[in-house]
């Protein structure tokens, strides 16, 4: 078993539709979480990061982190054609190192 | 654009030999962190460099080797390649104290033959 699950999808929705990208871990010392953002043939980029539980926002963007039943959301109102993409969540520890675990990434595509 | 920038874009080669990668750091930034992409994968960190030393260590093969230079440059040296190196290797780099905000470059589509 994985210590980060993610579900491949692809998942399609259409514009303007709330949109809910899920993951999973087994690692309870996991305290740093990350959500990136990947289109194709290009580098994640970062955007959002929580620490410990709770939710953050940041414009259309919601993250939500529950850590007793270790899963992690990121949630995207009013959904746009230019958020297809590979959402991509990462974690780690609080070991003093930056090595983060990656899930697999969520493929989303949002019609027009 | 992140501004952390590597070369080459694309690299063909054949098993059994040996490339570099290059990744170029953000400016101000120290971490430089090597990530291997593959389709059934995902994204596997391979190994941390600050500032010059190596801080942390992933999922990197024993063939694999990188350093970071004293103009913060880092390098990746892949060798003895086998077809199931061929993969995007992806650099990041992260501001000084702040390694959870990790920027990564555009990447390095490597395909060995």
């Amino acid at each position: 078993q994985k210590e980060v699950e993610q579900d491949p999808g692809p998942l399609s929705v259409p514009e303007g539709a709330i949109v809910s990208l899920n993951c999973t871990y087994s690692n309870s010392a996991f305290q740093y979480f990350m959500w990136y953002r990947q289109y194709s043939r290009k580098g994640p980029e970062l955007l959002m990061y929580t620490y410990s539980s709770g939710n953050k926002e940041d414009g259309r963007f919601t993250a939500q982190v529950d850590k007793s039943s270790k899963y992690i959301s990121l949630f995207i109102r009013d959904s746009q054609p230019s958020d297809s993409a590979t959402y991509l969540c990462a974690m780690r520890a609080t070991s003093g190192t930056y090595k983060y675990i990656f899930g697999t990434g969520t493929r989303l595509k949002v019609l027009a | 654009d992140s501004g952390v920038t590597q070369t080459p874009k694309h690299l063909i080669t054949a098993t059994g030999q040996r490339v570099t990668l290059r990744c170029s750091p953000r400016s101000g930034d120290l971490s430089v962190y090597w990530y291997q992409q593959s389709l059934d994968q995902g994204l596997q960190f391979l190994i941390q460099y600050y500032n010059g030393e190596e801080r942390a260590k992933g999922n990197i093969l024993e063939r694999f080797s990188a350093q970071q230079f004293p103009d913060l440059h880092s390098e990746l040296n892949l060798s003895s390649l086998e077809l199931g190196d061929s993969a995007l290797y992806f650099c990041a780099s992260s501001p000084p104290r702040s390694g959870n905000e990790q920027f990564f470059g555009p990447g390095t589509r490597l395909t060995v033959l």
